[in-house]
């Protein structure tokens, strides 16, 4: 009964090589989100996407692209990954916007894929 | 530096109560909120609180909040090993979240 489904839970990648994490929701909220949470540190968020428009955060490196073909589906592509890329890497959605509460702004995460950079 | 600050490591026995803290920074959010990981998990919303609010309880969960010190705390009350997470605090701004790195709750009979 999973609403946010994140594949694969494990990826493995070799240094400089392409790869691209896939997140699936049956919500059909409108906001997708893309966290970055590295060992023992506090989840960052990378980018968003309200409906089709794209939300890039000021920091986010040019290396992290980020695809969302339609409503229930969204992708983060990493062009060359660095051994500071691994990380687990959190998809998120919600209904609106917006950090709050109730039914249109609540978050929903999935369980997350961690990154390994061989 | 973080702007959600919380203590790493919190190691209680069974049956007691355990109280994870969090200090944040932007004191326009209009909620704060404590998420659980548990091992293998995403995150999970356990509880929230308004930033009008001092305290909002909820069966073994107690949020306090205190706006002058920027101040949160979660209490969970008669701790179960199912309480074995890493819980995170969190503040929200009109489109994110910003975490803390999270308080790993260890539970030990």
């Amino acid at each position: 009964d999973a609403m946010v489904i994140q594949n694969p839970r494990y990826q493995v990648t070799q240094f400089g090589k392409p790869v691209t994490l896939s997140c699936s929701q049956t919500l059909n909220h409108n906001v997708m989100y893309w966290y970055q949470q590295k060992s023992s540190q506090a989840p960052k968020l990378l980018f968003h996407y309200y409906d089709k428009d794209f939300n890039n955060e000021a920091d986010t490196p040019d290396n992290f692209q980020s695809r969302r073909p339609n409503t229930s589906f969204c992708f983060l592509d990493i062009r060359s990954p660095g051994l500071g890329d691994a990380a687990m890497y959190l998809c998120a959605t919600s209904r609106e916007p917006g950090s709050g509460l109730f039914m249109n702004t609540e978050a929903f995460f999935g369980q997350g894929t961690r990154l390994t950079v061989v | 530096g973080e702007d959600v600050e919380q203590s790493l490591f919190l190691s209680v026995r069974e049956g007691d109560s355990s109280v994870i803290n969090c200090t944040y920074t932007d004191s326009s959010s209009t909620y704060l909120y404590w998420y659980k990981q548990e091992p293998g998990a995403g995150l999970q919303l356990l509880t929230y609180i308004f930033s009008n609010m001092d305290m909002k309880q909820d069966q073994r969960l107690t949020v306090l909040l205190n706006k002058k010190d920027k101040h949160l705390s979660l209490r969970i009350a008669d701790t179960q090993t199912g309480d074995s997470a890493i819980y995170f605090c969190a503040e929200g701004d009109d489109y994110k979240l910003s975490f803390g790195a999270g308080t790993t709750v260890t539970v030990r009979a």
